[in-house]
């Protein structure tokens, strides 16, 4: 079955290490994104990329890295300069075009605790 | 970032009762959807509506694209413990630069009383 695979479902760190989230998907997809879930709150964009090497920052960039090596994988760093990291994280992927014919496929998200 | 707020934050009902939220934005959007979001899980697609007016359908799921472009509204009837979950709107402008990006409302908040 497609979908997007997101590991691990649960990840613990401590205060000062960076950490990173994977994401994988077989979709077939050219664009992927990144957002955080906090209580309350709707969905922020972290980061999104629309073609393997390129990506743009979203609207909660600051503190976070991603890499575009290959179609399928978008992984995302969560870093030592992120304030607030703990938070329920999801990758979400899109066909081309971003037209009305391509809503987004979320993964089933991976929650982060720092400590 | 622009956020569209969504209400009620959240309901509780009994069984058998029908829902409506909504959603409103300070911007145009063309195309609005409808997310439902199971705990623990990521959010699954619903509805998705592209014209000003559009009234849809998904089983005992309607939504409609408001005539301003401004707002949607999602109404659920018949009401069952399935339901229960977080619903988000979200709306985004397919093509040129926005590229699929969305922007999500804050979630309302179902329960379900059998």
């Amino acid at each position: 079955d497609g979908g997007i695979t997101q590991s691990p479902k649960y990840l613990f760190r401590k205060e000062g290490q960076n950490v990173t989230l994977s994401c994988e998907q077989n979709l077939n997809h050219d664009a992927m994104y990144w957002y955080r879930q906090d209580p309350g709150q709707g969905l922020r964009l972290i980061y999104y990329s629309q073609i393997v090497n390129d990506f743009q920052k979203g609207d909660i960039a600051e503190g976070y890295s991603v890499s575009r090596e290959k179609k399928e994988s978008f992984p995302l760093t969560v870093t030592s300069a992120q304030k607030n990291p703990t938070a329920f994280y999801l990758c979400a992927s899109s066909p081309a075009g971003g037209g009305r014919n391509s809503p987004l496929h979320f993964g089933n998200g991976t929650r982060l605790t720092v400590t | 970032g622009q956020q569209l707020n969504q209400s009620p934050q959240s309901m509780f009902i009994q069984e058998g009762e029908d829902v409506s939220m909504n959603c409103t934005s300070s911007s145009i959007f063309n195309t609005w959807l409808w997310y439902k979001q199971d705990p623990g899980e990521g959010p699954v697609l619903l509805i998705a509506l592209y014209k000003a007016g559009e009234l849809t359908s998904n089983g005992r799921l309607t939504a409609q694209f408001g005539i301003t472009r401004k707002d949607s509204f999602l109404n659920i009837s018949a009401s069952i413990p399935s339901d229960v979950g977080i619903y988000f709107c979200a709306g985004f402008n397919a093509g040129g630069t926005s590229y699929g990006k969305l922007t999500f409302g804050q979630g309302t908040i179902l329960t379900v009383h059998p």
